[in-house]
């Protein structure tokens, strides 16, 4: 599976939209991208996931380039719950296995 | 639906001991792996299943057993626990959505 490149830490005003990056070059074609965040010592939580499509939940958008080697996770209100580290993933998916290999993610923090 | 709950929630160890990390899902889900959190760091992969009866390693097997005799139940095995062991476990089940248990923060002296 591809690496990911993310920041380390990103602040971000509460009511504003967080928007954060994620780099994966060497993404291949059969690779999705995927989103999770975990919030202080609970397990991660599953946010959004797309192939190519820009995609829209009810918690974010991800917005993905057309070379498909950077994409962008953007909260469009963030509020103090925010506050987490967010990872950025990409994984193909087979049968052999759906293994998701975690970085260390950006520890993004809303501020009051 | 309880999701993915894991037991016991806290546990504590001396070096050379063995136990069993629980790991249950009610959600049907073939696909199940356990993770472990060491401070500061991000999640790396130990093991994982893709339906009873078929388990494979991770990132970072050595030192854990598992063992898949049922959809439901995913145990991770410690043979013989380290100090290098000290972690926050987590259990995952699903396979495109992964919803994650709670977490075994385990100490080991």
């Amino acid at each position: 599976d591809a690496k990911t490149t993310q920041p380390t830490s990103m602040d971000c005003a509460e009511g504003r939209a967080a928007n954060l990056p994620c780099n994966h070059s060497t993404i291949s074609g059969n690779e999705y991208v995927y989103w999770y965040r975990q919030i202080h010592s609970q397990g991660p939580q599953y946010i959004i996931h797309g192939l190519k499509n820009n995609e829209t939940n009810e918690m974010a958008s991800l917005i993905i380039t057309e070379d498909r080697k950077s994409s962008t996770l953007i909260l469009p209100h963030a509020t103090l719950r925010d506050t987490a580290v967010y990872y950025c993933i990409v994984r193909a998916d087979s049968n052999t296995g759906n293994q998701f290999y975690f970085g260390t993610g950006t520890s993004l923090t809303v501020i009051p | 639906n309880a999701g993915v709950t894991q037991t016991p929630k806290f546990q504590v160890l001396k070096t050379g001991q063995s136990m069993t990390l629980q790991c249950a899902q009610d959600m049907n889900h073939e696909y199940m792996s356990w993770y472990r959190q060491d401070p500061g760091m991000g999640l790396r992969l130990i093991h994982y299943s893709v339906g009873a009866g078929i388990t494979d390693q991770g990132e970072v097997p050595n030192g854990y057993n598992v063992s898949r005799s049922t959809t439901e139940d995913f145990p991770l095995r410690l043979l013989s626990a380290a100090p290098s062991q000290t972690s926050v476990y987590f259990c995952a089940s699903g396979t495109y959505e992964q919803y994650f248990g709670p977490g075994t923060r385990l100490t080991v002296t």
